[in-house]
């Protein structure tokens, strides 16, 4: 079935600094969207994108669709302790079921 | 406001006693889905509904049961709780697409299970 792949499975940086993640496909995506989950809360979708090649910024967050739909990557800039929590990637592929990663934990040292 | 609710949020039972988790939402969306989370395995769909009475598997079905009366309501239900199916689930909402499934899901709180 269609996997997405996110590592590492933690990522601990210092406030201020900017983090890139990653999320890939062995198979071809139509849609990708980046999701955050607080400690405590259900997951909140943060970008969606929908064609190849689209960047889309949210604030700090700038997500982008890779152009071989394969791929999709999440940058977040000047990060901040509330950027804390966990980082879904998720998608559509050839059966139009949303699929998503196992996630990313986030620690943002003061 | 818009949103997902769940009850409860937290729930400690025994094997094998029967439970509910309710689901509403009150967007008007076609779409409800049941994921449950556990340290490893990221989100993984249990059931779905794209419409009242239509339902379907997921990709970790067993054990579970759901149902769709209403467009706002998707309850899960856990005939008999086992051990294993301690967790984390939430419930999602969303308009439904052009394909028939779903993009943009919204997720309730989440429902802490524990079956002792």
């Amino acid at each position: 079935g269609q996997q997405l792949n996110q590592s590492p499975q933690s990522m601990f940086i210092q406030e201020g600094e900017d983090v890139s993640m990653n999320c890939t496909s062995s198979s071809i995506f139509n849609t990708w969207l980046w999701y955050k989950q607080d400690p405590g809360e259900g997951p909140v979708l943060l970008i969606a994108l929908y064609k190849a090649g689209e960047l889309t910024s949210n604030g700090r967050l700038t997500a982008q669709f890779g152009t071989t739909r394969k791929d999709s990557f999440l940058n977040i800039s000047a990060s901040i302790p509330s950027d804390v929590g966990i980082y879904f990637c998720a998608g559509t592929g050839a059966n139009s079921k949303l699929t998503f990663g196992k996630g990313i934990t986030l620690s943002v040292r003061p | 406001e818009a949103q997902v609710t769940q009850n409860p949020r937290y729930l400690i039972t025994v094997t094998g006693k029967k439970l509910t988790v309710t689901c509403s939402q009150n967007m008007n969306h076609e779409y409800m889905s049941w994921y449950r989370q556990d340290p490893g395995l990221g989100l993984r769909q249990i059931y779905y509904s794209m419409n009242v009475e239509v339902t379907d598997k997921g990709d970790v079905p067993e054990g579970y049961k759901v149902s769709r009366k209403e467009k706002r309501n998707f309850p899960l239900i856990l005939e008999s709780p086992s051990p294993n199916q301690t967790s984390l689930y939430f419930c999602a909402s969303s308009l439904k697409s052009w394909t028939g499934f779903s993009y943009e899901q919204y997720f309730g709180p989440g429902t802490r299970l524990t079956v002792t």
